[in-house]
């Protein structure tokens, strides 16, 4: 079955760029969205935003202006970039593959990701 | 930003039932969006329990149900065990902000 793998550093310093990338493996990258959705500590989930295999994007537009997301079909691996990073976007990053229907499964296990100098 | 509205937690004893709503509006819920529920043990990835208001994926217990009505939907959780201690969050689709949206998450605790 399909898994799911974040990676990337889990420091960031305030004012860089946050990039992860999440490896799919186990299954096509084609024909479904991808996404990314974050949660920081002791919170909820919140969406971020996600890719078809196409190329386009939706992004939730109180992070519209800072975020990118990219999919690598060749890799089968998409990623995403958050830029000008405060502590608030510290949290745990997960990726998800969107289910015909809008539902989210599966999910990676999770990166933290810490913004702080 | 959470746009479903849920309790922040229930309690139960073993082998009772409980119930979580998730409240929304015209524009999610309420606009015919489907509600899909999750389940999050501690310290790992929600795992979905319930899809398409009222359907669940394989291997998930059927004491386990949803449904959907108006504004609002609703978990049921009958025969409630320790295993089952964990935060569960509703999530829908939401056409004024074009994307995805989660409720605020509801703790379940067994007494």
């Amino acid at each position: 079955q399909v898994q799911l793998q974040e990676s990337g550093p889990g420091l960031v310093k305030p004012s860089e760029t946050l990039s992860l990338t999440c490896t799919v493996s186990g299954g096509s990258i084609s024909g479904y969205y991808w996404s990314w959705i974050r949660q920081p500590p002791g919170k909820g989930l919140a969406w971020i935003g996600d890719i078809y295999h196409g190329g386009s994007t939706n992004y939730n537009p109180s992070l519209r202006s800072r975020v990118s997301i990219s999919l690598d079909t060749s890799k089968k691996h998409f990623s995403l970039k958050l830029t000008a990073v405060t502590a608030a976007d510290t949290a745990v990053y997960f990726c998800v593959r969107v289910q015909n229907g809008g539902w989210f499964d599966p999910w990676g296990q999770g990166s933290l990701v810490t913004v702080s100098s | 930003q959470a746009v479903l509205t849920q309790p922040p937690s229930v309690s139960e004893a073993p082998g009772q039932r409980v119930t979580i709503s998730c409240t929304g509006s015209s524009s999610n819920i309420g606009a015919g969006y489907d509600v899909n529920w999750y389940q999050q043990l501690p310290g790992t990835a929600p795992k979905v329990l319930i899809y398409g208001n009222n359907n669940r994926p394989s291997g998930v217990p059927d004491r386990f149900s949803g449904s959907k009505s108006g504004t609002s939907a609703s978990l049921a959780i009958t025969g409630l065990q320790a295993e089952d201690e964990a935060d569960y969050y509703c999530q829908s689709y939401d056409s004024r902000l074009s994307g995805y949206v989660f409720g605020t998450g509801t703790k379940v605790t067994v007494l």
